[in-house]
């Protein structure tokens, strides 16, 4: 069975710092890795997503993950926080025959100081 | 493109009675999930349709939840009878196909409270 842990409840970074949130995943073959972001009342919106080749994939907002097989882990970073990237970050894993099923983490809540 | 559509945003019940969820997924997206999500958890996925037929209902509880999908487009899920451990924002997703690659695009939710 697949799963995803990740293991900081709530991280708090000042605004221009760097940011790493951590995602260690557990599934048996080659994974489809996502990192999403949810703001306070709204669904999730896509940040990047690993399915082969490079292992540093780029997102949106500045946002880029770096898969490491031999860690299981696909860590999400960013070098200058704004405090606009204030909200919940949820990594996710899937693949297999019904790669569309994704396994979601209990998310870790960011906080930006100004 | 318009987005995905949920309807109710809040829905307040009291338990052992019903309710039900509206989704309106993007146009053209052959696949819908519903998931739940549990105040300080990730979300759970209910149960994934594939035009108008369920993919997986592995987690869904069917003694009280229910789905549907008819003609392929718009879903309704139901709860009846709700129980309180039922309180949760219940959100709708929708992707061109079930393949891995397709990302998911996530409506805005029903924020469901049992009294």
């Amino acid at each position: 069975a697949q799963s995803v842990t990740q293991p900081d409840i709530h991280i708090t970074v000042s605004e221009g710092a760097s940011l790493e949130l951590r995602c260690n995943y557990s599934y048996g073959a080659t994974p489809y890795l996502f990192w999403y972001v949810q703001s306070p009342g709204q669904g999730l919106q896509l940040l990047l997503k690993y399915f082969s080749g490079d292992t540093l994939v780029q997102g949106i907002k500045g946002f880029e993950a770096e898969f490491k097989r031999s860690q299981s882990s696909f860590n999400l970073r960013k070098p200058s926080v704004h405090w606009s990237d204030a909200a919940e970050y949820f990594c996710a894993v899937g693949g297999g025959t019904n790669a569309g099923k994704s396994t979601f983490g209990d998310g870790t809540t960011l906080t930006v100081k100004p | 493109e318009a987005g995905v559509a949920q309807s109710p945003r809040y829905k307040i019940i009291e338990k052992r009675q019903s309710v039900a969820f509206w989704c309106n997924p993007i146009s053209g997206h052959a696949t819908l999930y519903w998931y739940q999500q549990i105040l300080g958890q990730g979300p759970k996925l209910l149960i994934q349709f594939q035009n108008n037929g369920v993919v997986d209902d592995s987690q869904l509880p069917k003694d009280r939840f229910s789905a549907e999908r008819l003609k392929g487009v718009d879903s309704t899920l139901k709860i009846q009878p709700a129980k309180l451990e039922d309180s949760a924002v219940y959100l709708c997703a929708s992707s061109l196909g079930f393949q891995g690659n397709q990302p998911q695009h996530f409506g805005d939710g029903t924020r469901l409270s049992i009294l």
